[in-house]
């Protein structure tokens, strides 16, 4: 049983490109979602989805765009990237219904020159 | 819009001390989540707390929730130094449908021998 599989682990972007976090999950659950966590600032909601086909903002999302077309993948697509971008990404992941534990993957380091 | 406190954000504790991590948060919620963090690691979920009154230990940690107070506490008892990491809450608005989790900055615990 694999959890959350973010890939990659480490990135070192120029300013401009664009690139995808990819997240894939195992469990079948419904809910999935991107973080960032910032030095100071704990994790901060980027987007979410509650199934395929859904997806909607968190605090975030400028700068990022997501999509879910099916119910194990939820790859998020920094657009231009820009040195605020500079993050710690998690992603995660939980079935339906109250209370369910959450499970985050192990996290990708984006460093943007 | 949901804030969420901790406090302190760093504690240094000797080996054998008993202390007390704080989670405020400011609107209606009555589920409650706490993570762990070790330096460069994902997050690992230590309780979920789903009503007013409730009560989790697990091993030298114990988590409460007061939904009318708005508060949560993360008590530690008989600190060991395997317990250095951050230690985060997070809450979950309210709603129909609602997924957001907001997270506190976290609290970065030492236990000095």
């Amino acid at each position: 049983n694999a959890g959350v599989t973010q890939t990659p682990k480490f990135q070192v972007l120029k300013t401009g490109q664009s690139m995808t976090l990819q997240c894939a999950q195992d469990m079948n659950h419904e809910y999935m979602s991107w973080y960032r966590q910032d030095p100071g600032m704990g994790l901060r909601l980027i987007h979410y989805s509650v199934g395929a086909g859904i997806t909607d903002q968190g605090e975030v999302p400028n700068g990022y765009n997501v999509s879910r077309s099916t119910t194990e993948d939820f790859p998020l697509r920094l657009l231009s990237a820009a040195p605020s971008q500079t993050s710690v990404y998690f992603c995660a992941s939980r079935p339906q219904g109250a209370g369910n534990t959450i499970y985050f993957g192990e996290g990708s380091w984006l460093t943007v020159v | 819009e949901l804030k969420v406190e901790q406090n302190p954000l760093f504690l240094s504790m000797q080996e054998g001390k008993n202390y007390t991590i704080y989670c405020n948060y400011s609107t209606t919620s009555d589920r409650l989540y706490w993570y762990r963090q070790d330096p460069g690691k994902s997050l690992e979920s230590l309780f979920v707390l789903l009503s007013n009154g409730a009560v989790k230990q697990e091993g030298r940690l114990m988590a409460s929730l007061d939904t009318k107070a708005r508060l949560s506490t993360l008590h530690i008892t008989a600190a060991v130094h395997d317990l250095s990491a951050t230690y985060f809450c997070a809450v979950d608005e309210s709603g129909a449908g609602s997924y957001q989790l907001t997270f506190g900055k976290g609290t970065k615990l030492s236990v000095i021998p």
